[in-house]
């Protein structure tokens, strides 16, 4: 069975400091990694995700995100936190064999103070 | 390019009752997932569709929920009856079913239930 913990129910960060929201994944085989946000009464956006290839993953509105197999995590991260970055963001993965279904964490609310 | 499209963005039925919601994936995408996201949870799946054929429905409540893509496009899912417990957001995603489940999944803005 395949899994997501994200640790963190809300993180809270001021405007202008770097963010990171922390993903823990277990899956059988090679894990597919994603991450998407959510703003209040629309759906989920996609921000990026991890296929190969460098562990540093780039993605939409300046987000990234670091794969580590050794730890088995995929965190969120962010140099500069703007305001509008406060929504709630989901980590999922799905395993590598075929399966094709993702499995998403709880969700972390971030809060930007200005 | 258009996205996702769902209908309606909110329904309030009593327990018992039926309800529909209805989803248009982005145009050209063969994979089609439905998800219910309670409050405070992630979304969970409940089908996928690739064209009309369903390739998972492990975690859908039979008794009581039903889907159909007749023409490979767009896809409606029911409940009947519903539940107080099925309060929830229903989501619908597509991909363009690339190889390996490499594809990102897009999702429509989703339908909030309300079960009274």
């Amino acid at each position: 069975a395949q899994s997501v913990a994200q640790p963190e129910d809300q993180v809270n960060v001021a405007e202008g400091n770097p963010l990171t929201v922390k993903c823990t994944y277990s899956v059988s085989g090679n894990p597919y990694l994603f991450w998407y946000v959510q703003y209040p009464n629309r759906g989920l956006q996609f921000l990026l995700k991890y296929i190969t290839g460098d562990n540093l993953v780039k993605g939409s509105y300046g987000f990234e995100a670091e794969f580590n197999k050794s730890q088995t995590s995929f965190h969120l991260k962010k140099p500069s936190a703007l305001v509008s970055d406060s929504a709630l963001y989901f980590c999922a993965v799905r395993d590598g064999t075929g399966r094709r279904a993702l499995t998403f964490g709880s969700g972390t609310r971030l809060q930007v103070q200005p | 390019e258009a996205g996702v499209a769902q209908s309606p963005r909110y329904k309030i039925i009593e327990k018992r009752q039926s309800v529909a919601f209805w989803c248009n994936p982005i145009s050209g995408h063969a994979t089609l997932y439905w998800y219910q996201q309670i409050l405070g949870q992630g979304p969970k799946l409940l089908i996928q569709f690739q064209n009309n054929g369903v390739v998972d429905d492990s975690q859908l409540p039979k008794d009581r929920f039903s889907a159909e893509r007749l023409k490979g496009v767009d896809s409606t899912l029911k409940i009947q009856p519903a539940k107080l417990e099925d309060s929830a957001v229903y989501l619908c995603a597509s991909s363009p079913a690339g190889p390996g489940g490499t594809d990102t999944q897009y999702f429509g803005p989703g339908t909030r239930l309300t079960v009274l």
